[in-house]
C-alpha cells in the first residue's frame, strides 16, 4: 500500500488566492482526518469523515475553510480566500474502525500564503 | 474535554544513554493513548498504542510505554537512544477525534 498521498506537498500562494488540499487515503480506511500543524497551536484535528460523511467539523477555523470527501479514496480542503495566517502544514490521515489500531498519516503539504 | 500536557519542550540526551518523554492526559473514560514520531518534513508515524489490557506496551524502533490510570500518565522510554531516535515525539488521546500534545523535541548528542 502506498500509505496517505496527499498533494501537492508544497504550495505558495498570494493572499486573496483560493487553495485546495488533496487527500487519497488509505484503501479500505473508513475514516479520514485534516489536521492543520503549527508552531504557535501545534496539532489542531480541523475536521473528520467517516464513510464520506463528515462527523465533526468544529475545529475548522471559519468559513474561508470547507471540505469534502465525495468519495471513500478522495478528500479536499479547500481555502478560499487564503490569508498570511493559514500558513502552516495541512495533514491527512486515515484509519479503519473507531481509531483503536492509530492513525495513519500522509507526509503533509505545507501551504505559505504571502 | 480531552486533553494531553507533554511538559517537556526539549530533550537533550546522549547517545546510548535511556530516554523518558512525558505524557499526562485527561480524558472522561478509558482512553486510547498514542505515540506518534515526527521526522523533520515528514509526516507521523505510529510508535505505539494503549486502549486496554497490559499495561506496559512494547512499540516499534525498541520503545516502550507504560500507562498509569492513577497518574494519568503515558510515559514513553527507551533503554538506550540512537542518534536516529533524535525527531519530534507526540503524546496522543482519543479515538475518533484523536487530540496531540504540543511534542517534545529530542535532540541526541554524540
Amino acid at each position: 500500500d502506498a500509505g496517505v498521498i496527499q498533494s501537492p506537498r508544497h504550495e505558495v500562494t498570494e493572499m486573496g488566492q483560493e487553495v485546495t488540499l488533496r487527500c487519497k487515503p488509505i484503501s479500505g480506511h473508513d475514516y479520514l482526518f485534516w489536521y492543520r500543524q503549527t508552531m504557535m497551536r501545534g496539532l489542531e484535528l480541523l475536521i473528520y469523515f467517516n464513510n464520506n460523511v463528515p462527523i465533526d467539523d468544529s475545529g475548522m477555523p471559519e468559513d474561508r475553510f470547507s471540505a469534502k470527501m465525495p468519495n471513500a479514496s478522495f478528500s479536499t480542503l479547500k481555502i478560499q480566500p487564503s490569508e498570511p495566517r493559514d500558513s502552516a502544514v495541512y495533514f491527512c490521515a486515515s484509519t479503519q474502525g473507531q481509531g483503536r489500531v492509530g492513525y495513519t498519516f500522509g507526509s503533509g503539504t505545507r501551504l505559505t500564503v504571502v | 474535554a480531552q486533553s494531553v500536557t507533554q511538559p517537556d519542550i526539549h530533550i537533550t540526551v546522549s547517545e546510548g544513554a535511556s530516554l523518558e518523554l512525558r505524557c499526562n492526559y485527561s480524558y472522561g473514560a478509558t482512553p486510547y493513548l498514542f505515540w506518534y514520531v515526527q521526522s523533520p518534513g515528514q509526516g507521523l508515524q505510529l510508535l505505539l498504542k494503549y486502549f486496554s489490557g497490559d499495561t506496559l506496551v512494547q512499540g516499534i524502533k525498541g520503545f516502550e510505554a507504560e500507562f498509569k490510570r492513577s497518574q494519568s500518565s503515558f510515559n514513553l522510554r527507551k533503554p538506550s537512544v540512537h542518534w536516529s531516535d533524535a525527531a519530534e515525539y507526540f503524546c496522543a488521546v482519543g479515538n475518533n477525534d484523536m487530540r496531540f500534545g504540543a511534542g517534545t523535541r529530542l535532540t541526541v548528542k554524540p
